[in-house]
């Protein structure tokens, strides 16, 4: 089946630093893949639609100039979380979709901000 | 936004027991689909049903979907402790962007 990868699978980091997190789907091209956030015990929450070749578009309520993502190729998208803050340490999982009703996700980031 | 409701929160059964969860969600969908998820972890797809359908089978995996009530069911047969997990209805209103439930907590005790 599909594969969607994201590096790194955990990250820690100290106040203001800002974080990248890649998406990769390996065995299929995504024009198209999404991002989502969830806190714990809580459900996914879409923050944005990143379109290959153009800018992302971002849900109400996300910041975009805090959330930076870049959708570089047709297998690759990247988050990046600028100055980082301890409230935004979340679990970030992303999706790809190949062109048709399913879509396959990552198996997620954990980013802890200290 | 968030757009479907799960219940119950929680369900815990023991091992060959059958789990049955609902799902019910606000507005017009192209399709609804449920997703296991294991501490964690990532998404794991296990089933798409179209707003066309009403009942749908995969394996030990029951959906039927009731587009007149906007609500689905998830139905688990002789449930495995491997079952274990949260499961989460998603709904998809035509453009892939997934709007997802709460969630509802299975444990499945040996």
């Amino acid at each position: 089946g599909a594969v969607v990868s994201q590096h790194p699978s955990r990250v820690i980091c100290k106040s203001g630093t800002s974080v990248k997190i890649e998406c990769r789907s390996l065995d299929f091209q995504a024009t198209t893949m999404f991002w989502y956030r969830q806190f714990p015990k809580q459900s996914l929450m879409l923050m944005a639609t990143s379109n290959e070749g153009s800018k992302a578009t971002y849900e109400q309520g996300v910041e975009k100039d805090k959330f930076l993502i870049n959708h570089a190729s047709l297998t690759l998208s990247t988050l990046t979380v600028a100055s980082a803050h301890p409230e935004d340490s979340s679990f970030y999982i992303c999706s790809a979709v190949p062109g048709y009703d399913t879509q396959y996700f990552g198996p997620g980031t954990r980013l802890t901000v200290l | 936004s968030q757009q479907g409701e799960e219940d119950p929160q929680a369900l815990s059964i023991q091992e060959g027991e059958n789990a049955t969860m609902n799902c019910s969600y606000k507005t017009s969908i192209n399709n609804l689909q449920w997703y296991r998820q294991n501490s964690g972890r990532g998404l794991v797809h296990l089933i798409l049903i179209r707003s066309n359908e009403r009942e749908k089978h995969s394996g030990r995996l029951r959906v039927t979907l009731d587009t007149s009530k906007k609500s689905s069911s998830l139905l688990i047969t002789a449930s495995r402790a491997a079952d274990t997990a949260s499961y989460f209805c998603a709904t998809d209103a035509n453009d892939y962007k997934l709007s997802f439930g709460a969630g509802t907590t299975v444990t499945v005790r040996a």
